[in-house]
């Protein structure tokens, strides 16, 4: 079975700093990893994604995250973090059909 | 480019009354189509998906029911909420390697 765990719940950071989601997954094989990020009352929206090659994936919005298969984790980071990055974020898990979701994480920016 | 659609974009229902809510698909076409619910504080979980007319897997037991009368349209219904029927609904769809989301509908049962 697969699943995602996201051990952060809300993280507040101060604009211009350093950001890191943290995100383990549990999957049977070799996974579809993804990065996606929810504004209030909006639909999601595809931050990155990872399915082979380079480990280190470059996303938009200056969002870059890492692979590491023997931790099982896929977390995302933000070398400066803006105030429009307040947002809650997931990440999820899967093959090409079928994905899982984290519970998100809330990321609160104060000035 | 592709768009998709949900309506309403937000509904209060009473207790034990129907639903139906609609995704459509847009500029594709035999999309594999997704229904998710997020309830506060939680996750996505996927109740439905289907690829292809008259073809929908169910992921998770419940008061649900999906169909899929046309090609690119994708339908959510219950025949009697319940108050823990309440959340945001996502439809998505996939293209390739990617599941991009609608808009959501926020269901509110009281």
């Amino acid at each position: 079975a697969q699943s995602v765990t996201q051990p952060d719940i809300h993280i507040t950071v101060s604009e211009g700093a350093s950001l890191e989601l943290r995100c383990n997954y549990s999957y049977g094989a070799t996974p579809y990893l993804f990065w996606y990020v929810q504004s209030p009352g909006q639909g999601l929206q595809l931050l990155l994604k990872y399915f082979s090659g380079d480990t280190l994936v470059q996303g938009i919005k200056g969002f870059e995250a890492e692979f590491k298969r023997s931790q099982s984790s896929f977390n995302l980071r933000k070398p400066s973090v803006h105030w429009s990055d307040a947002a809650e974020y997931f990440c999820a898990v899967g093959d090409k059909y079928k994905l899982s979701f984290g519970a998100g994480t809330t990321v609160t920016v104060r000035a | 480019s592709q768009t998709i659609h949900q309506w309403p974009a937000t509904l209060v229902q009473p207790v034990g009354s129907p639903l139906s809510l609609e995704c459509t698909v847009e500029g594709t076409s035999n999309p594999n189509l997704y229904w998710y619910r997020q309830a506060a504080g939680r996750g996505l979980q996927l109740l439905f998906y289907s690829v292809g007319i008259g073809q929908i897997s169910s992921e998770v037991p419940q008061n649900l029911s999906a169909s899929r009368p046309q090609d690119r349209q994708f339908i959510l219904s219950s025949k009697k909420l319940l108050l823990s029927d309440s959340g945001f609904y996502l439809c998505a769809w996939r293209k390739e390697d990617e599941q991009y989301f609608g808009p959501g509908t926020r269901l509110t049962v009281t």
